[in-house]
Formats: C-alpha cells, structure tokens, sequence
C-alpha cells in the first residue's frame, strides 16, 4: 500500500518553515525521504527507523511515529535551493530496501 | 568518483521492439534496484537484486526482465510486453547494511511510439 503524502504541494518564501507528512496504513520498519529535482535522480536525506535511530543531514529533521506509522519531514529557514519534489519511502519491515514510495510533495521556494 | 551510470540519458523506440537500459555502479554495493516514475505517481519498484545472480520482482515487474552476472551491472530489458513502456527510469544501488540509504543513477528517459 502506497503511502500517502501531504500536502500534494505547498509555496514558501525564503525564510519560512515546511513540514511534509507521510502516512502508512502498514507498521513500518524504517521510512526514507528523497528530494528529487525535475528530471535529475533523487538525493537522499534522511532514515529514520523503528526504535528511534536516525541518520541523514544536519540540516534537515524529521519525526517518526511508529504507533501512527506516521512520518513529518521538518524543512526550517527554507531556502531556494530547498525547491523540489519530495518522496518518502515506507518499509513494512522483513524485506531490506523494497521500499514503497508514496506520489511526493512538491515544494516551490520564492524569493 | 564513484557513482552509478546510465545510459542513454534519451532513448527512442519503436512499438513492439525489446529495449534494454543500461545501469553501472563502482560504489560495491550489493543491492541494485530499478524504478519506474510517471508524471504525478512517485516512484514504484519494478525488480530488485541483493546479491550477484538473484534478484525478485517487485510491485510492476508485468512486462520486464533483469539480469544481474555481474556486482556492478543491473540491465533493465522492457519488453513488447509492457503495455505501456514510455517513462522515466531511475537505477538505485545500497549497501546491505541496516541504513541503507539508496543512491540514485541519472535516469533515462524512454519514450515509445
């Protein structure tokens, strides 16, 4: 099951905050968040996996709520170069990197 | 500097016609994967391989085939038996550690008419 992304799209000025949510209907074993940029691969920025332990950029933070099986990406002091789709991706555990990626937020930073 | 390749970035057949994409990485990492992106619809698994000489299905694999001889190499065949074959093709390799954050190749772009 695809997980579901919200909001769909949202438009920041320089400065501002961002939080994107991502929500399984499965319990999660680690979820993935990406930024893909149009028409260039996905950067990776952040696991966060059951248990607590966390690995990813400094500059970028995230939560994971394993009894929701909910995910929030936090982007503080959003800054141009923060533009891009953003994809989370939910592993429901036992099968290492199958990930199910959820159809992304679109995140638009103006000047 | 090590990375994953593929190649072309562009690729143009014909309805009906076999078409490989080629995917190569030098990071060593012994889990290769393939997606699929369409407009609006995020990324889906089309097969994946953990180890040289196996590999599994994953949720829209209906008209593709894989290999994988090599740890480096993970060609992707589409074949005249997707229904509909034109997208964005992403390659993805990771170690198989716990955190295995996936690495992504450039893409190609296949366009069938």
């Amino acid at each position: 099951q695809q997980p579901v992304q919200s909001p769909q799209a949202v438009i920041l000025r320089e400065g501002e905050d961002a939080v994107i949510n991502c929500s399984s209907s499965k319990a999660l074993y680690s979820v993935h968040w990406y930024r893909q940029k149009h028409g260039e691969a996905p950067i990776f920025l952040m696991i966060l996996l059951k248990g607590g332990e966390q690995k990813g950029h400094d500059k970028i933070s995230a939560s994971f709520n394993e009894k929701k099986q909910q995910s929030s990406l936090y982007l503080t002091a959003s800054q141009l170069s923060y533009s891009g789709t953003y994809f989370c991706g939910t592993e429901a555990g036992g099968s290492q990197g199958n990930l199910i990626f959820g159809k992304g937020t679109k995140l638009s930073v103006k000047p | 500097d090590g990375g994953i390749t593929q190649s072309p970035k562009y690729l143009f057949r014909k309805e009906g016609q076999n078409v490989t994409l080629s995917c190569e990485q030098n990071l060593n990492h012994d889990a290769m994967y393939w997606y699929r992106q369409d407009p609006g619809q995020g990324l889906r698994l089309i097969y994946y391989s953990q180890i040289v000489n196996d590999f599994q299905k994953g949720d829209i694999a209906e008209g593709y085939s894989v290999s994988r001889e090599k740890k480096e190499s993970f060609p992707l065949t589409v074949t005249s038996a997707q229904k509909n074959p034109t997208a964005f093709y992403l390659c993805a390799s990771s170690t198989n550690t716990q955190t295995y954050e996936q690495y992504f190749g450039p893409g190609t772009r296949l366009t069938v008419t």
